[in-house]
């Protein structure tokens, strides 16, 4: 069984730049969520997707964003990106209440 | 008063000693309870997920919850260098948001 994938590994924007970041569950999961793990700061929650509607977000200003499709994959958009954006993006699916499998991530660098 | 404590490390053991990690919440509503590992530049891995308080034991790993007390633990026996890693303890409610609530994590070096 494929596990969660995310692409791309690492991504270097300027500031001010859109970002977009990808991820796709593990066949038949219909939840994905996004965190954020910043150095020193540990993982944030960012948002959570079931369905294909936003169902939770985390402390984080509108300009993250993101959406699920129907083939429950989604997508990570951040905008007018800053420095302190710079971090590691996770994505991580699950069916039941059973713990979270997260993928690799993806290191995001804002200079 | 952060939701989940964990002391950061970092931890340095010789092979074979008893690891004990350690976390406290303050959300009496958190009801699932999981430890993570993450080892550098990968995603965090599930290795323990329990719901009730008592222990829960897989192979050299337990897992201890103290709802009474808002103290979670992991104990890893006979500790081996490939347990070099950051773990994480995670907490979760059921119902609405669905959001796993994150320990900054304790670095764990074990030394051959």
């Amino acid at each position: 069984e494929a596990g969660v994938t995310q692409s791309p590994t690492h991504l270097i924007k300027t500031r001010g730049q859109q970002a977009t970041l990808r991820c796709s569950p593990i066949s038949g999961h219909t939840s994905v969520y996004w965190y954020q793990q910043a150095l020193g700061l540990g993982l944030q929650f960012l948002l959570w997707y079931d369905e294909g509607e936003e169902r939770n977000r985390g402390n984080f200003p509108p300009r993250f964003s993101g959406r699920q499709f129907p083939n429950y994959s989604s997508e990570l958009n951040v905008n007018a990106l800053e420095l302190e954006d710079s971090a590691l993006y996770l994505c991580a699916s699950s069916l039941y209440i059973s713990g979270y499998t997260f993928g690799s991530g993806t290191r995001l660098t804002v200079v | 008063q952060k939701e989940v404590e964990q002391d950061p490390g970092p931890l340095s053991v010789p092979e074979g000693a008893i690891v004990s990690l350690n976390c406290t919440y303050s959300n009496s509503a958190f009801q699932y309870f999981m430890w993570y590992r993450q080892y550098s530049r990968k995603g965090p891995e599930l290795l323990m997920y329990t719901y009730s308080s008592g222990n829960k034991e897989d192979g050299r790993f337990t897992a201890q919850v103290d709802k009474s007390s808002k103290y979670i633990s992991l104990f890893i026996r006979d500790s081996q260098p490939s347990d070099s890693a950051t773990y994480l303890c995670a907490t979760l409610t059921q119902g609405g948001s669905e959001k796993l609530v994150f320990g900054k994590g304790t670095k764990l070096t074990v030394n051959p």
